[in-house]
């Protein structure tokens, strides 16, 4: 059966560290990849898309970057956090099925603050 | 941007059927409708998605309209442990998953 990992679950760092945070899904090949931030009472907001290696969407510009360097591995960037970075931060993969997106599985997520 | 309008709260008693509308009016051919639920600090679920007839599966149902304009979920017999935001979200083939505000779900005892 098809699985996602993401870690860590909390993470706290300083403004001005660097951020990456790994996602892996098993069981599947070729997914469609997610990166999503939801911060503080706020809705869902998608930060980066991939549909393969190497080829990702970048929906809002900002102080991260995401990186997909092997097939079932989504990697989440930032060179200096800001404190605006904190969030919750889930990972998320579907499929294309018969012609047709598949529904996205999610990851539990990493809680950051950026203190 | 997301395509689709929801209320932004509901309540519903518990044991009741929630019923949780959605209009999505530019929908176009090729585009689903599906439904997923965040409950606190958690991931979203899937719940379930259509085209254009009616849907069901364990956890919900999904009434979509003749003209597709707009979709309602239907939670049975809620819970409270149904209590969450749900999604209404439209996409196509290839595209993006695009979540909009949800209507927070409030069941009551």
């Amino acid at each position: 059966s098809q699985t996602i990992h993401q870690w860590p679950a909390t993470l706290v760092q300083p403004v001005g560290s660097p951020l990456s945070l790994e996602c892996t899904v098993e069981g599947t090949s070729n997914p469609n990849l997610y990166w999503y931030r939801q911060a503080a009472g706020r809705g869902l907001q998608l930060l980066f898309y991939s549909v393969g290696i190497g080829q990702i969407s970048s929906e809002v510009p900002q102080n991260l970057s995401a990186s997909r360097p092997q097939d079932r591995q989504f990697i989440l960037s930032s060179k200096k956090l800001l404190l605006s970075d904190s969030g919750f931060y889930l990972c998320a993969w579907s499929v294309l099925a018969q012609g047709q997106n598949t529904e996205a599985f999610f990851g539990q997520g990493t809680r950051l603050t950026v203190v | 941007d997301a395509k689709t309008t929801q209320p932004p709260s509901m309540d519903c008693a518990e044991g009741r059927a929630a019923n949780l509308p959605c209009n999505h009016s530019t929908i176009s051919g090729n585009e689903y409708v599906y439904w997923y639920r965040q409950i606190h600090s958690q991931g979203p679920q899937y719940i379930i998605h259509g085209l254009k007839n009616n849907e069901t599966n364990e956890m919900a149902s999904l009434i979509i309209t003749e003209d597709r304009k707009s979709s309602t979920l239907i939670l049975p017999h809620a819970t409270l442990r149904d209590t969450a935001v749900y999604y209404c979200i439209v996409r196509g083939r290839d595209d993006k998953i695009i979540f909009g505000k949800g209507t927070r779900l409030h069941i009551l005892p």
